[in-house]
């Protein structure tokens, strides 16, 4: 069964301080990734799809790699309006894209 | 461009009550999914629709819960006998092609069941 964890699931931090978020998972035949941000109360909301290792992408203060076994998050001075919970989720590998699967999420709090 | 929307947004039943939700995907979107969020989880998979077929289902879907996308355009879920358990936030994400695509999520609808 696919599995995807992230880490930390909740990180505090000043305005202009730059962090990374990790997602691991444990998939058979990895076919892409892909990062969201949800604000409380709202539906996800799409950031990135990566497709393969080595592949990076970016928006705004936002950059996403991704590993053979994980994916980070890059976020380059941080503003309040970043903070957000941030999911990963990995679609389903058994010959088609019907289902995904998210991880927790990393909540982030950015503080003036 | 008009997102997927959902309706109703917020929902207040009584345990043993039927409830039915409605959602609108990206009107050239040939997939829709249904999602369910508890607090402090990511979205758990419930079922998926190729146009008007419903492909796929999670076994988190009980015989209570059933779901509909007539004529491929939008979808019901409904939950029968509501339980406490139900209570939740319901999201509907569609997306377009048969390959790698990414879901466009709607706002949900938030389940409450007193």
């Amino acid at each position: 069964e696919d599995q995807v964890t992230q880490s930390p699931e909740a990180l505090r931090l000043q305005e202009g301080e730059s962090s990374s978020l990790n997602c691991s998972y444990t998939v058979s035949g990895l076919r892409g990734l892909f990062w969201y941000r949800q604000d409380p109360g709202k539906g996800p909301e799409f950031l990135f799809t990566l497709y393969s290792a080595g592949e990076e992408k970016e928006k705004e203060r936002l950059k996403a790699t991704l590993t053979k076994k994980e994916s980070f998050l890059h976020i380059t001075a941080p503003k309040p309006e970043d903070s957000a919970t941030y999911l990963c989720a990995v679609p389903n590998n058994s010959g088609g894209y019907q289902k995904v699967t998210f991880g927790i999420g990393t909540k982030l709090q950015v503080i003036p | 461009d008009t997102g997927v929307s959902q309706d109703p947004r917020h929902k207040i039943t009584k345990r043993g009550q039927n409830v039915t939700f409605r959602c609108d995907p990206i009107s050239e979107h040939n997939r829709l999914y249904w999602y369910r969020q508890t607090l402090g989880q990511g979205p758990e998979f419930l079922t998926y629709f190729q146009n008007e077929a419903q492909l796929e289902k999670s076994r988190l879907l009980s015989d209570r819960f059933s779901a509909e996308r007539p004529k491929g355009s939008f979808s019901t879920l409904e939950i029968q006998r509501t339980e406490q358990g139900d209570s939740a936030m319901y999201l509907c994400a569609s997306s377009l092609g048969a390959d790698l695509y990414e879901q466009y999520f709607g706002p949900g609808t938030r389940l409450t069941v007193t």
